[in-house]
């Protein structure tokens, strides 16, 4: 079955450090996303990437950075630079939209990683 | 900037009743999706609309794309347990590179 991996489902870390939560897909996607969800508020896009090799910042880039090396993986860093990292971060994926634009197709998502730091 | 609002921010139901939730916007959007998300998962693609006036069905559900474009519509009928979680419209902004999301709408299921 095609999907969406996220690992791990859980993570905690000690303030200072940084850390990396793996995205996986195995949907022959061209374009990732990364999201970060808090109470109450809408998803919120971090970075997303249209092709290998390339990304883009989204709303909240600050204090995060991604790579794109295979069209499969999307790992995102959360570095001590983020201010307020505990979150739920949610992966998606999703094929290239018409027009270049990948938000004109539906995401498909992965089923996230909590990330508590204390 | 583009913006979704949601409502109601939450509903808890009686099992059995119909809900009704929309979002709307000031700008134009030429899509809308409906995502639902259970409890420690991620959201799930219910329906996608794609033109104005358009009235999509996906078994209980049933969402509309308002004619100004700057609206949409989910009706769930006949609530059932399974229906809880939280259900979010998003949309890609007209001019630039994003994908929208309304800040959800929490629904709870008494039975």
């Amino acid at each position: 079955d095609g999907g969406i991996t996220q690992s791990p489902k859980y993570l905690f870390r000690k303030e200072g450090q940084n850390v990396t939560l793996s995205c996986e897909q195995n949907l022959n996607h061209d374009a990732m996303y990364w999201y970060r969800q808090d109470p109450g508020q809408g998803l919120r896009l971090i970075y997303y990437s249209q092709i290998v090799n390339d990304f883009q910042k989204g709303d909240i880039a600050e204090g995060y950075s991604v790579s794109r090396e295979k069209k499969e993986s999307f790992p995102l860093t959360v570095t001590s630079a983020q201010k307020n990292p505990t979150a739920f971060y949610l992966c998606a994926s999703s094929p290239q939209g018409g027009g270049g634009s990948p938000f004109h197709s539906p995401l498909h998502f992965g089923n996230g990683t909590r990330l508590t730091v204390t | 900037g583009q913006q979704l609002n949601q409502s109601p921010q939450s509903m808890f139901i009686q099992e059995g009743e119909d809900v009704s939730m929309n979002c709307t916007s000031s700008s134009i959007f030429n899509t809308w999706l409906w995502y639902k998300q259970d409890p420690g998962e991620g959201p799930v693609l219910l329906i996608a609309l794609y033109k104005a006036g358009e009235l999509t069905s996906n078994g209980r559900l049933t969402a509309q794309f308002g004619i100004t474009r700057k609206d949409s519509f989910l009706n769930i009928s006949a609530s059932i347990p399974s229906d809880v979680g939280i259900y979010f419209c998003a949309g890609p902004m007209e001019y630039g590179n994003k994908l929208v999301f309304g800040a959800g709408t929490i629904l709870r299921v008494k039975s």
